[in-house]
């Protein structure tokens, strides 16, 4: 099973709003609605903070948000803020359990 | 509030067997699933394997033949190990805590959280 396909980089200015895409096949994304997002920041354990797709755990800012359309997931952050910064991996079900390549978030 | 805690040996010779062990403390240690998650250096993540109150385990193909996951329900534990190792398995170890949902009448996590404080195994001669 391939890694999802993520971009290496996004960033963004304080403020606004970027998207992260999580790219997988008709085996992964486009068959279960099993996408989680996971925030690590360096040297730090993963944090859940998107599940089911779209789905908010408690804890976890009304600025993040998830959907998925066809075999791509996305990831959007809305009103970035430099806590933000991080690596942000997405996972899929699959028959087991697939993880993104990474997109390393920069706040400008 | 639900605490995993892991700890095991962070220098192996190439060829030894990696062990580590991973404590839950603080919920229910049945109703979900037991994940391995791994992190070579500056890259992504791999999912190892789980395990559930009752033993029953679930392989990645790719390092399945290598892999054991067992629990220790009386102490709420469960334990990696991982044989034969080279310099490739050199990675952070995470243990996580997976939630169960059915999808399609098989059991599947929806989430992984939270996750233990990570180990660092590396192997070099």
């Amino acid at each position: 099973q391939s890694a999802l396909t993520q971009p290496a980089s996004v960033s963004g200015s304080p403020g606004q709003s970027i998207t992260i895409s999580c790219t997988g096949t008709s085996s992964d994304v486009g068959s279960y609605n099993l996408v989680s997002w996971y925030q690590q920041h360096p040297g730090k354990a993963p944090k859940l903070m998107i599940y089911e797709g779209s789905k908010r755990p408690s804890g976890v800012s009304n600025r993040f948000s998830g959907s998925k359309s066809g075999n791509t997931a996305s990831l959007t952050i809305s009103g970035l803020q430099a806590e933000d910064e991080a690596d942000y991996y997405c996972c899929s079900y699959a028959g087991v359990y697939v993880f993104g390549t990474g997109t390393k978030v920069t706040v400008l | 509030q639900v605490q995993l805690q892991q700890w095991g040996a962070g220098l192996l010779k190439p060829s030894e067997t990696l062990s580590l062990t991973c404590a839950v403390y603080g919920g229910s240690f049945s109703g979900y699933y037991w994940s391995w998650i791994r992190q070579p250096p500056g890259k992504g993540l791999e999912w190892i394997g789980e395990i559930n109150h009752s033993g029953s385990t679930n392989y990645n193909p790719s390092l399945k033949s290598r892999v054991t996951i067992s629990v220790d329900t009386s102490k709420n534990q469960f334990s990696l190990k991982l044989s034969s190792v080279t310099a490739a398995d050199t990675a952070v170890y995470y243990c996580a805590r997976a939630a169960i949902t059915m999808v399609r009448g098989v059991i599947a996590a929806n989430w992984f959280d939270p996750w233990g404080q990570g180990t660092l195994v590396t192997v070099s001669s």
